[in-house]
């Protein structure tokens, strides 16, 4: 089966612009995760997702980040304005039931320069 | 706060090495903790533990769960050089995950 999709790969964007992330999960996989990555760090939950409605945001920085999963199947991460602290990898990942079962996609690397 | 911390950050070793990867855990509502491999971006999944002292296997790695002190072990044997990446773990309590920062492994030939 297909993989979970990301895109883009690589964004470089100065500060205070905004910047978008698209993920595809794995087909039937009702289950979605937002993780921020910073270099040297283990992955950060960001955003849970089951179907379209949110399961957990308690770590998504609300002011800056927003993240949407219309029709319980792809997903946006967004970032408006963003801060140099942001350049990080963001990865996605879906599962379609335990959360250990979760599959990642390759991520986006944000460069904030 | 809850954390997860692992140790060392980072680990030198030649192949045919055997080496030991540590995690402790300092989580509320402690469900399972989780081993992850992650080479260049995405991390897989390697093992999940939930009881104490049942030893996860799988070829040259295993791993162990000791949830009265509070930490894991993943053990890998006969290393090669393919084995080199970053190894995570992660607690899971109910829907929150939280990872370590990791154990970098360099293996050389």
């Amino acid at each position: 089966e297909a993989g979970v999709a990301q895109s883009p790969r690589y964004k470089i964007i100065e500060k205070r612009q905004s910047v978008a992330f698209w993920c595809n999960p794995i087909s039937g996989h009702a289950t979605l995760y937002w993780y921020q990555q910073i270099l040297g760090q283990g992955p950060k939950l960001l955003i849970q997702f089951q179907n379209n409605g949110v399961v957990d945001d308690s770590q998504l920085p609300k002011d800056r980040f927003s993240a949407e999963r219309l029709k319980g199947v792809d997903s946006t991460l967004k970032i408006q304005p963003a801060k140099l602290e942001d350049s990080a990898v963001y990865l996605c990942a879906s599962t379609r039931t335990a959360i250990y079962e979760q599959y990642f996609g390759p991520g986006t690397r944000l460069t904030v320069t | 706060e809850d954390k997860v911390v692992q140790s060392p950050l980072s680990l030198v070793v030649h192949e045919g090495d055997t080496v030991t990867l540590n995690c402790s855990y300092e989580v509320t509502n402690f469900r399972s903790l989780l081993w992850y491999k992650q080479e260049k971006k995405a991390p897989t999944f390697l093992f999940m533990l939930t009881s104490s002292g049942i030893e996860k296997k799988s070829g040259r790695l295993s791993s162990i769960l000791d949830k009265k002190e509070l930490f894991s072990i993943l053990n890998i044997t006969a290393t090669q050089t393919g084995d080199s990446a970053v190894y995570l773990c992660a607690s899971y309590n109910n829907n929150d995950m939280r990872f370590g920062a990791g154990t970098r492994l360099t293996v050389k030939p």
